[in-house]
């Protein structure tokens, strides 16, 4: 049974570098075609797909947070994590990384394990 | 940006069958995912592929789409069966519905 565990800092400051990483157990990250994702939820509010990557290290972001969003894979650790800079309170969310297994169109991905989220605020 | 539009809530009594609608241009030619996400929990897949049910799900999930509208059906709801629900889409992104919060009552 595949988990994924997010950690990190709770609190970050505003214009600083929000940094997350998500450990994956019960499977290696890099066997399978499987996408690792950041996926983030304002409280009260929807969800927000941030980004994926490949055990390869081939990215794709949301095109809203393209510009501030870096995410990265260490398959040596089995884990891959999120950078998004010049956060404000707008980027105050529970973020979660999630797996997208292959699918047989090629191109319809979801999300099939989460973590359990962890609680990030922006504030000075 | 390409847009998946749910009600945002839909009331049920116990026992009774509650459903959920998502709409989306193209979603006719995408495949359909549905998750539940109870209050403090991480969102749960319900129901991937338009229709199909991990394993896991109670058979009384069950999803199915009709041109550009996927709708997840929930028969016999229970009252563990509150919770918002989220439709997603693949569009060279992740795309999620606003989400709709069932209520059994």
């Amino acid at each position: 049974q595949v988990q994924l565990q997010e950690s990190g800092p709770g609190l970050v400051k505003p214009s600083q570098t929000l940094s997350l990483t998500c450990t994956v157990s019960g499977g290696s990250i890099s066997s399978g075609s499987y996408y690792w994702n950041w996926i983030r939820q304002p409280a009260g509010k929807g969800l927000e797909w941030i980004g994926r990557i490949y055990a390869t290290g081939s990215t794709s972001y949301n095109p809203s947070l393209k510009t501030r969003v870096t995410i990265s894979v260490d398959t040596s650790k089995n884990q891959f994590s999120l950078n998004l800079s010049s956060v404000t309170a707008a980027d105050t969310a529970v973020y979660y990384c999630a797996r997208s297994p292959p699918t047989y169109t090629g191109y319809d991905y979801y999300f099939d394990y989460w973590g359990q989220g962890t609680l990030v605020t922006v504030s000075s | 940006s390409y847009d998946l539009t749910q009600p945002p809530s839909v009331s049920v009594s116990p026992g009774q069958t509650a459903s959920i609608t998502c709409s989306g241009d193209t979603l006719g030619r995408r495949r359909a995912y549905w998750y539940q996400q109870r209050p403090g929990q991480s969102p749960l897949l319900v129901i991937y592929e338009d229709s199909k049910r991990p394993s896991g799900i109670p058979e009384r999930f069950s999803g199915s789409k009709s041109g550009n509208t996927a709708t997840l059906t929930i028969s016999g709801t229970q009252a563990v069966d509150e919770a918002d629900y989220y439709c997603q889409a693949w569009h060279t992104t992740g795309v999620f519905g606003g989400g709709t919060m069932l209520t059994v009552l």
